[in-house]
């Protein structure tokens, strides 16, 4: 069975702050997909990520970077130089890579709250 | 390039009722799975379908039930409502294969009373 945890309920932070989301999940399958989404307010689940099993390069994109680690089964995700339009619940997706089997397991996501 | 659209964006229904939520995907997929979202949750997956049959299933009762058709658009049917199936229902388009990027749409809020 897959499970995702997102430890942190709610984050606040001061604009321009860095902050990091922790993810940690639980998977028997040897290859899998991690996501990262964000949630805001209007409800629309928003791709930001998904990084493949194979490859545990860290990424970065603008101001945001995924930390991938599978020697502790984390993939966390550093936002730097916070804004106000960060604000939002973000969720960790864990999915299986074979065909039919692309449910998207999620954690309960973190509150971030950026601060003006 | 329209994004997934839902419709109703809100539902109030009561206890016993049934319910239909429709989707249209994004241009050029052809996979629709839908997940509910319980107030302060994460989504959890419900159903897939692919090819007009549904491909894999969560864990929900059979009240919950979908189809799709072969412009690949979506329906998400709830019989016999309960309080408890109250939630944000969102409906998420991609490509079938390994793991293929699921795009969401901004979700149906039900509310049954």
């Amino acid at each position: 069975a897959q499970k995702v945890t997102q430890a942190q309920t709610e984050i606040s932070v001061v604009e321009k702050e860095d902050v990091t989301l922790d993810c940690v999940y639980e998977t028997r399958d040897t290859t899998y997909y991690l996501f990262w989404y964000k949630q805001p307010p209007s409800g629309e689940l928003v791709f930001l990520i998904r990084r493949n099993s194979f490859d545990e390069q860290n990424e970065i994109s603008g101001r945001y970077s995924w930390n991938f680690q599978k020697s502790t089964s984390s993939f966390n995700f550093t936002i730097t130089a916070s804004q106000v339009v960060d604000s939002a619940v973000y969720f960790c997706a864990l999915s299986a890579t074979n065909f039919g089997n692309e449910k998207l397991t999620f954690g309960t996501g973190t509150r971030l709250t950026i601060i003006p | 390039d329209a994004g997934v659209t839902q419709s109703p964006t809100h539902l109030i229904k009561t206890r016993g009722q049934q319910v239909t939520l429709r989707c249209s995907p994004k241009s050029g997929h052809d996979t629709v799975s839908w997940y509910q979202q319980a107030l302060g949750q994460g989504p959890q997956f419900i159903f897939q379908y692919y090819e007009e049959e549904e491909r894999q299933r969560g864990n929900f009762p059979d009240r919950f039930s979908g189809h799709q058709f072969p412009n690949y658009s979506s329906e998400l049917n709830v019989n016999a409502l309960l309080l408890g199936d109250s939630a944000l229902y969102l409906c998420a388009s991609s490509l079938a294969g390994g793991a293929n990027i699921q795009y969401f749409g901004a979700g149906t809020r039900l509310s049954v009373l």
